[in-house]
């Protein structure tokens, strides 16, 4: 069946990098986009970015330009967040999840990591 | 960037209600609207996606309607199952963004 299993939870200090990775399995990779999203405490659930896996073309939300780095690595089905200079503010789960239909995000996301929590305290 | 936003924030319901959500987009994002549960501690389910079709595996009394800039979701008769927190998300045009959320709670 079809998995997204992400990395272990993140202790960081402000101004540090994290990096999340989702491993997939059960689908055909290339051919379905991986979204990012996060959820800090008690809040609703945020977009950060999307990446195109076949050609590798990413969009992100505007707050993150500069601090956010999406890939991906075919080789082992894995996909990968990068944000840097973390503030307090950043503290929250972060999922990756596949796109539901081929090539675009039209049409949201079915299949969801299980989170990593990030914590960012000094 | 599109904005969403849902109503109710929170609806107290009893089992075998009728609840309806909607969702509002600040502008035409034809019919690329998806639906989410989520639970406490757990990642978010995909419901409906394309504002009307059922995913794969979602009780029939889960439906979803609507169009360009208003769309709703219905669950027929609310099972205890249901109590959860629902989003909206559209697809139409990057950024994708979210609705805040309908929290639904026991009445």
């Amino acid at each position: 069946q079809v998995q997204l299993v992400q990395s272990g939870a993140e202790v960081k200090k402000p101004g540090a990098s994290v990096t999340v990775s989702c491993k997939t399995s059960g689908y055909n990779f290339r051919n379905y986009g991986i979204t990012w999203v996060r959820q800090a405490p008690g809040q609703g659930l945020e977009w950060m970015g999307y990446i195109r896996v076949y050609n590798g073309n990413t969009h992100d939300a505007e707050k993150f330009q500069g601090r956010v780095t999406m890939t991906t690595d075919t080789s082992t089905r894995t996909a990968y967040m990068e944000l840097r200079n973390l503030r307090s503010d950043d503290t929250a789960v972060y999922y990756c999840a596949k796109g539901k239909h081929m090539y675009d995000a039209t049409g949201g996301m079915d299949v969801w990591g299980q989170g990593t929590t990030v914590i960012v305290s000094s | 960037d599109i904005q969403m936003t849902q109503s109710p924030s929170s609806v107290s319901a009893s089992v075998g209600d009728r609840v309806t959500i909607t969702c509002r987009a600040s502008q035409g994002i034809s019919r690329w609207l998806a639906w989410y549960q989520q639970k406490p501690g757990n990642a978010p389910r995909l419901l409906i996606y394309s504002a009307s079709n059922l995913q794969s595996g979602v009780p029939a009394r889960f439906s979803g309607s609507g169009s360009e800039t208003d769309f709703t979701l219905t669950i027929s008769s609310l099972q205890p199952e249901d109590f959860a927190t629902y989003y909206c998300q559209q697809g139409d045009t990057f950024p994708l963004t979210f609705g805040g959320g309908t929290k639904v709670e026991i009445k």
